[in-house]
């Protein structure tokens, strides 16, 4: 079985600042791992997934997270930050052979002006 | 663009109800799930189904049940309400096991049951 925790429960950032997102998971197999965002009042929306090769993934909207398999974390970065990334980030991993995801707890990130 | 609706945005209801929750899908899909989202504890997979009448229990399935007649629709039974199962629930579908896609999500119902 698979676990997920996301090391920070609540972000607190000026806008354009830089912003780091943590997420650690555990797994006896090989995964697939994934950042959802979930904005005010919907449902979750993927935001990037690494399922292999270049361990650095990016997002069209600026966001990238890296694959570490050493320390078994996907950090979820963003250089500069706007007041419209302010929203709920989870992080999930999934078994290659698997149709279950399992999520972390979430990081409500909330940009301030 | 693949659409997943739920059927109601906002529901009350009394201890002891049943309560039907509806989702719909149109990108013929075989896997569809059940979540329930709680402050602090993420997404926690209720129910899933991998094809039309086959359904598996995720990790708190108690006093939840599921119903897929229909590959597009998967159903989420709350046989007795009670207060704990205030939340918002959220529906999921992707494409097979093994085919690393993402899961696509319903907007979410919020549930108060009082």
């Amino acid at each position: 079985a698979q676990s997920v925790t996301q090391l920070d429960s609540q972000v607190p950032v000026f806008e354009e600042a830089p912003v780091e997102l943590r997420c650690n998971y555990s797994s006896s197999v090989s995964v697939y791992l994934f950042w959802y965002v979930q904005y005010p009042n919907q449902g979750l929306q993927l935001l990037l997934k690494y399922l292999s090769g270049s361990t650095l993934v990016e997002s069209i909207n600026g966001f990238e997270a890296e694959f570490n398999k050493s320390q078994t974390s996907f950090h979820l970065r963003k250089p500069s930050v706007h007041i419209s990334d302010t929203a709920e980030y989870f992080c999930a991993v999934k078994e290659t052979s698997g149709s279950r995801l399992t999520f972390g707890e979430g990081t409500q990130l909330t940009v301030n002006p | 663009d693949v659409k997943v609706t739920q059927s109601s945005r906002y529901l009350v209801k009394r201890t002891g109800e049943k309560v039907f929750l509806e989702c719909v899908q149109d990108m013929d899909h075989e896997n569809m799930f059940w979540y329930r989202q709680d402050p602090g504890l993420g997404l926690r997979l209720i129910y899933f189904s991998y094809d039309v009448k086959m359904k598996e229990k995720g990790d708190i399935p108690e006093g939840y049940s599921v119903s897929r007649e229909k590959k597009e629709r998967f159903s989420l039974i709350l046989e007795s309400a009670s207060t704990n199962q205030t939340s918002m629930y959220l529906c999921a579908s992707n494409a097979p096991a093994g085919i690393a896609n993402e899961q696509f999500f319903g907007p979410g119902t919020r549930l108060t049951v009082l």
